[in-house]
C-alpha cells in the first residue's frame, strides 16, 4: 500500500494567481497521476507525472496551465496557473506502487476555490 | 470511445434490502474493472476489482463482457455502506496503459 500526503487540503485563491499542490508518498512508487474533480462530475485525468522528465498531459490539459514536477519517486507537485473561477475543483494525487499492481491509491485531495 | 457509465447519481435503499449499483463500460481491448468507494470525509479507496473475484464487505461484482457491465451488488445493505461509489477501468499491464477512466459515481444512501 501507499500513504499519500497532499497539501494544502483546501485553499481559496484570487483569480489570476497560481497555486502549487504537493503530493508526498511514504514509499517509492512507479507511477503518479494528477486528477481533477469538478463539482458534480467525475475524476478526470490531467496528466501522468514522469520522474525527471516532462509530464504526459491528457487532451484538454496543457503544461502552461498545469505545470507538473516529479523530481524523485516519492514526490510531485501540480501548479494551477493564472487561475479563474472555472478552476475551482478538487485536485487529487494518485499513485501506483508496482507495475504489476494496478490498484491506485489516492491522496485526500485539495479543494480549490477561485474567487 | 473509452467510457464508464454509471446511470444512477443517487440510490436510496432501506437497511437490509438488496442493492445493485450499475456500471457499463466501453473500451477497445480487455480492461481491468474496479469499484472504488469514498466514505464521508475519507479518501477514495479500492473496494474490489474484477481480477480478484472476491467479496469485500459483502459486495460482489461480476464482469459481463457480453454486456460490458460490472455491476456492484450486495444482498443486504447496511447503514455503514452509505458512501460514494465509483466504477473505473484501466488498461492494465497487458496494454501498458495504467491510467484510470472513472464513471460519474453513484451516491448510495442506506436508510434505517
Amino acid at each position: 500500500s501507499a500513504v499519500i500526503s497532499q497539501k494544502p487540503s483546501r485553499d481559496i485563491c484570487q483569480r489570476g494567481t497560481s497555486l502549487t499542490i504537493q503530493c508526498q508518498v511514504d514509499s517509492q512508487v512507479t507511477m503518479m497521476f494528477w486528477y481533477r474533480q469538478q463539482p458534480g462530475q467525475s475524476l478526470t485525468l490531467i496528466a501522468t507525472a514522469n520522474q525527471g522528465s516532462e509530464a504526459t498531459y491528457e487532451s484538454g490539459f496543457v503544461i502552461d496551465k498545469f505545470p507538473i514536477s516529479r523530481p524523485n519517486l516519492t514526490f510531485s507537485t501540480l501548479t494551477v496557473s493564472n487561475m479563474s473561477p472555472e478552476d475551482s475543483s478538487i485536485y487529487l494525487c494518485s499513485v501506483l506502487t508496482r507495475s504489476w499492481n494496478t490498484e491506485a491509491f489516492f491522496g485526500q485531495g485539495t479543494r480549490l476555490t477561485v474567487v | 470511445a473509452q467510457r464508464v457509465t454509471q446511470p444512477e447519481k443517487l440510490l436510496s435503499v432501506f437497511k437490509g434490502a438488496p442493492v445493485e449499483l450499475k456500471c457499463n463500460y466501453s473500451y477497445s481491448g480487455s480492461p481491468e474493472l474496479f469499484w472504488y468507494v469514498q466514505y464521508s470525509r475519507q479518501r477514495l479507496q479500492l473496494l474490489l476489482r474484477h481480477i480478484s473475484r472476491e467479496s469485500i464487505k459483502g459486495f460482489t461484482a461480476d464482469l459481463n463482457k457480453g454486456e460490458t457491465s460490472f455491476h456492484l451488488k450486495k444482498p443486504f445493505a447496511q447503514e455503514e455502506d452509505s458512501a460514494m461509489y465509483y466504477c473505473a477501468l484501466s488498461g492494465g499491464p497487458s496494454s501498458g496503459t495504467y491510467k484510470y477512466i472513472f464513471g460519474t459515481g453513484t451516491r448510495l444512501k442506506v436508510l434505517a
